[in-house]
């Protein structure tokens, strides 16, 4: 069974320049997670769905990021105008309906100059 | 909100010691999952375990519900047991800063 998915696996941009984060879960899994884990911190969850739906954004910096999967597949992480603060890798997690398991893709790398 | 506070911060161990990794969190669980993450790398589940003791050849996780603690025992350590330790509660993972241990040959 192929695991969590992303890409690109590194992205490197200047400030105020826009990039995506591509995430397939695992097949059959309804949630997946996002989260953001700068250098030598543990990950912070920035948004998750259940299905096509948004369960929590609270953590979502609403004014330049965004994310969306709706199809309750695959799903799209999107920085508007990246700040140098944004450098940090990105992390998309699945798991089965009504189990707290989650299985973690590998990551995408992204530093922002 | 829940914070989780996971010590030592680092551990340098000489190959063959054992090391104990705790966890702690400010409010009640109602999930535990233990990770290893290399620099650089992405996270690789150790264990789930919400409860109890689960062990794995050298790795032992041990879950006290009621405390609000869970603990990682690693035994025999050996040099490719290095890099980051993580624990992650409740159903959306609040994860603490790290264990960060280095197993010198």
């Amino acid at each position: 069974e192929a695991g969590v998915t992303q890409s690109p696996r590194y992205a490197v941009l200047q400030e105020g320049q826009a990039v995506s984060f591509w995430c397939d879960p695992i097949s059959g899994h309804d949630t997946l997670y996002w989260y953001q884990q700068p250098r030598d911190q543990g990950p912070q969850l920035l948004v998750y769905f259940r299905d096509e739906a948004v369960i929590d954004n609270s953590q979502l910096p609403s004014d330049r990021f965004s994310a969306v999967r709706p199809k309750g597949t695959n799903s799209t992480l999107k920085i508007q105008s990246a700040k140098q603060g944004d450098t940090a890798t990105y992390l998309c997690a699945s798991s089965l309906q009504g189990r707290a398991e989650q299985f973690f893709g590998p990551g995408t790398r992204l530093t922002v100059l | 909100g829940q914070q989780v506070q996971q010590s030592p911060a680092s551990l340098v161990l000489q190959e063959g010691e054992n090391a104990e990794l705790q966890c702690n969190f400010s409010t009640s669980l109602n999930s535990m999952q233990w990770f290893y993450q290399r620099p650089g790398g992405s996270l690789v589940s150790l264990f789930y375990n919400p409860s109890g003791t689960k062990q794995s050849g050298r790795l032992t996780s041990t879950t006290v519900i009621k405390e609000r603690r869970s603990s990682l025992h690693i035994s025999s350590s050996q040099t490719t047991d290095s890099g980051t330790y993580l624990c992650g509660g409740s159903w959306q993972l609040i994860f603490g800063s790290g264990t960060q241990l280095t197993v010198m040959p």
